[in-house]
Formats: structure tokens, sequence, C-alpha cells
């Protein structure tokens, strides 16, 4: 089973819907998690940090853990063409930073 | 405030070769993370600086290694290249006040190595 697990998509979501990409992990022990945005040939920038159960917003983006499941997830409200990008789950295990491998997301016009 | 620079942006190597990467973090910053990658593997973590000492290292082979000057500066060096060095090298800078990784990392432009 590979770390962190992310479908890679892409996920296409028309504009104003909400989008919602998913990340599973491996780690039990994990503590804290991470959504970084990436750009077509940029590089990643963190958009979302969590580290306790239940759900944290900023603006539009609203990350959910449920460490239980082992379950990460993003959402995006009323998407914006500019939110088309690869989103990049990561965690944190023993200190160091482990990304999957990216869900592209497409919003559609 | 200047964010996280990396040297040389692109190069080209043959087999065999060794290659050294710089990256300059945002000042303050006392963790510089190096990540490889590429299409098929994504993001892989290759090692972590801290306060000039390596703290973390990936599942790379010996070929990769890197260092950090005590002004936080970081380099890491890939000898005796192969075709499979071809990627993408980010480094990454964290505050890291207090030691353990945070997790929020400020990635430079990277360097993109092709190897022939």
């Amino acid at each position: 089973q590979k770390e962190v697990e992310q479908n890679s998509g892409p996920l296409s979501v028309p504009e104003g819907a909400i989008a919602s990409l998913n990340c599973t992990y491996s780690d039990r022990v994990s503590q804290s998690f991470f959504w970084y945005r990436q750009y077509s040939g940029k590089s990643p920038e963190l958009i979302m940090s969590i580290y306790s159960n239940g759900d944290k917003e900023d603006g539009r983006f609203t990350a959910q853990l449920n460490k239980a499941s082992q379950y990460v997830s993003l959402l995006i409200r009323d998407s914006q063409p500019s939110d088309s990008a690869t989103y990049l789950c990561a965690v944190n295990r023993d200190d160091k930073i482990i990304f999957g491998k990216g869900t592209r997301l497409h919003i559609l016009p | 405030k200047a964010g996280v620079t990396q040297t040389p942006r692109y190069l080209i190597k043959t087999r065999g070769q060794q290659v050294t990467l710089s990256c300059s973090p945002i000042s303050g910053h006392r963790s510089v993370s190096w990540y490889q990658q590429t299409p098929g593997q994504g993001l892989q973590f290759l090692f972590e600086y801290f306060s000039e000492t390596q703290r973390n290292k990936g599942n790379f082979p010996g070929r990769f290694s890197g260092r950090q000057f005590s002004n936080s500066r970081s380099e890491m060096n890939v000898s005796t290249l192969e075709l499979g060095d071809s990627a993408l090298y980010l480094c990454a800078s964290s505050l890291n006040v207090q030691g353990p990784n945070t997790g929020e990392l400020f990635f430079g432009e990277g360097s993109r190595l092709t190897v022939l």
C-alpha cells in the first residue's frame, strides 16, 4: 500500500460547483496533513494544513480529516477556472513530508 | 521577502557525470528539504537538513547526497548520473522554529536535470 494515495484524475467540475478531492494515508501515527496546489509548470504551494479531526475552513477551501478512517479531503466551493491545477495531499510521517501523486482538477467554464 | 532560490534552473548532463544543485532558503528558514519530481513517481522525498544536520533521508541510493551550510543554504549532489535521474529537483524551506518539521514548505522553482 502506498503511503499517501490519491485518485490521479482528471476530475472535471463545472464552474461554480463544489470540487471534492480525496486522499488516504497508511501510517496511523501521522499527525499533520497538508494540501498543496501545483499549477502546470510551477512549484507546489501550500493552501491548507489540518491537524485535528473535523473540518477546517479557509475562504472557499475546507479541509476535512478523519484519523480513524485515515482519510483527508479538500472541498473547493464555487470552483473557478483558476482552481484548475494538480492538488497534492501530504502527510508528516516521522518528520518526513510525504506527498501523494496528486489529483488533476479541471474546472469547466 | 525573497523566496527560495534554486540554481541552476536547467542543466543537461551525460550518464556517469555528477551534478551539484544549490538552494538558498527564505531568510530565517532553518530547514531545507529536497524532492525529486517525475511524471511517473510524483514528488519523492530525498532528504531534509536542519541546522547543518541531515535530519531525515528518503529511499534513494547513496549517489544522492546533500549538505547544509551555516547560513542555511543547501546543496545536493548526484554522482554517476543515470538516465533515470532525469527529473525536476525541488528544494523547499521551512521555518521550523521549534525543530520538528512543520510540513509548511515553501518551494523553489526547481532545477530541471536532463541526463543523456
